[in-house]
């Protein structure tokens, strides 16, 4: 079974303060990670996944698969960066990948 | 841009209807999805689908059954509404070969009476 797990339903944060989402999977095979962005009022969407090892919007994300996190990152926070945050993974299964997500994180940057 | 567009944004309905909500989307994606999205929960997966006419259960199918008759449509069903069953619902579509990369709809905020 596939199971993602983000510990933190709300985290508060002035703005040009560091900001971390926390992301914790458990997956027996070798598991894809992604973290998808809802702004208000906005379409969920892909952020970005680790396979791509890029930075998204000053946002970045390690796998570390001794720790079987996945969490996000983010130096210096921006009032934009207000939404809702979820990880999600993709385990290998017969007919196909699919993602399980996780409970979902939201993020408030105050001015 | 992709556009995957679900046919009522609030729908208000009693329990024991049967509700019908509809997906399409326009960039002839292979790949269509149903989740459910509840406060703390995240996303569930209830039903998902590769092709015409193919249907695979996902985490939580109880309660639901789908129908993907063409390539850009992909109905949820609830054959008979339950309170426990309000809920916002998102569908998503994806191309056979970046399954994850899913191109959501704006939602579907259900209530059941």
């Amino acid at each position: 079974a596939q199971r993602v797990t983000q510990p933190e339903k709300l985290l508060s944060v002035f703005k040009g303060a560091p900001v971390e989402l926390k992301c914790n999977y458990s997956y027996s095979g070798s598991p894809e990670l992604f973290w998808y962005v809802q702004y208000s009022r906005q379409r969920l969407q892909l952020l970005l996944r680790h396979i791509s090892r890029e930075s998204i919007k000053g946002f970045t994300a390690d796998l570390n698969k001794g720790e079987t996190s996945f969490h996000l990152k983010k130096p210096f926070a921006q009032e934009e960066d207000s939404a809702m945050y979820y990880c999600a993974l993709s385990g290998w299964k017969a007919a196909g990948n699919k993602l399980t997500f996780g409970g979902g994180t939201r993020v408030l940057v105050k001015p | 841009d992709v556009k995957v567009t679900q046919s009522s944004r609030y729908l208000v309905k009693r329990t024991g209807e049967k509700v019908f909500l509809e997906c399409v989307q326009d960039m002839d994606h292979e790949n269509m999805f149903w989740y459910r999205q509840d406060p703390g929960l995240g996303l569930r997966l209830i039903y998902f689908s590769y092709d015409v006419k193919m249907k695979e259960k996902g985490d939580i199918p109880e309660g639901y059954s789908v129908s993907r008759e063409k390539k850009e449509r992909f109905s949820l069903i609830l054959e008979s509404a339950s309170t426990n069953q309000t809920s916002m619902y998102l569908c998503a579509s994806s191309i056979a070969q970046d399954n994850e990369k899913l191109f959501f709809g704006s939602g579907t905020q259900l209530s059941v009476l």
